[in-house]
């Protein structure tokens, strides 16, 4: 069964500082993989995916990830933190044959 | 255009009564998912559907009945509810059912037992 680890329950990072959220996956196969993030009140919006192909993703609102096949990762990075990144942070793992399951969140705060 | 819409935002009702919560979306998708999110922020998948028939049913008591009139609308109905069931729940969509299609997600809708 596939499966994600966010080992980080919650990060403070000062405003502009760079930013790196972590994130572990278990799947036999090549995963689907995603980060989603949600405001506070609001759904969940897609950042960026991997599928395949270049293993550096470039998604909205200057986010960045990269997957490692061999640390079963896909960890999502910012250059510089803005105080409206502040939010609840999932990463997901799918494949062909299921559905998505979501890490437990980091909560990421920003610090003027 | 909100692509994927929940009704009611807030519920707040009594243990043992029947709820309802709605879900629409205007984005053409055939699949429908319903997601319980804790007071972890927890999200666990409830349920999913395509072209309103039942794909994914996971362990979830039988109290909880998703209904589909047509594969634009995915509704939650709850009976006899308990302070247990009290969280967020978002419903979701995706053109596929498989888990390299991006999903949209609605606002949620907390429901809260007292």
């Amino acid at each position: 069964a596939q499966s994600v680890t966010q080992p980080d329950i919650h990060i403070t990072v000062s405003e502009g500082a760079s930013l790196e959220l972590r994130c572990n996956y278990s799947y036999g196969a090549t995963p689907y993989l995603f980060w989603y993030v949600q405001s506070p009140g609001q759904g969940l919006q897609l950042l960026l995916k991997y599928f395949s192909g270049d293993t550096l993703v470039q998604g909205i609102k200057g986010f960045e990830a990269e997957f490692k096949r061999s640390q079963s990762s896909f960890n999502l990075r910012k250059p510089s933190v803005h105080w409206s990144d502040a939010a609840e942070y999932f990463c997901a793992v799918g494949s062909g044959y299921s559905t998505l399951t979501f890490g437990k969140g980091t909560m990421l705060l920003v610090s003027p | 255009d909100t692509a994927v819409s929940q009704t009611p935002k807030y519920l707040v009702t009594q243990m043992g009564n029947d709820k309802s919560i709605k879900c629409e979306q205007n984005l053409g998708h055939d699949t429908m998912y319903w997601y319980k999110q804790d007071s972890k922020k927890f999200l666990k998948i409830m349920f999913s559907y395509n072209n309103k028939e039942l794909i994914i049913n996971e362990t979830v008591p039988n109290r909880f009945s998703p209904k589909s009139p047509d594969k634009a609308h995915l509704n939650l109905h709850i009976n006899s509810l308990e302070l247990g069931d009290s969280a967020v729940y978002f419903c979701a969509s995706s053109q596929g059912g498989t888990g390299g299609d991006e999903q949209f997600f609605g606002p949620g809708t907390r429901l809260t037992v007292l």
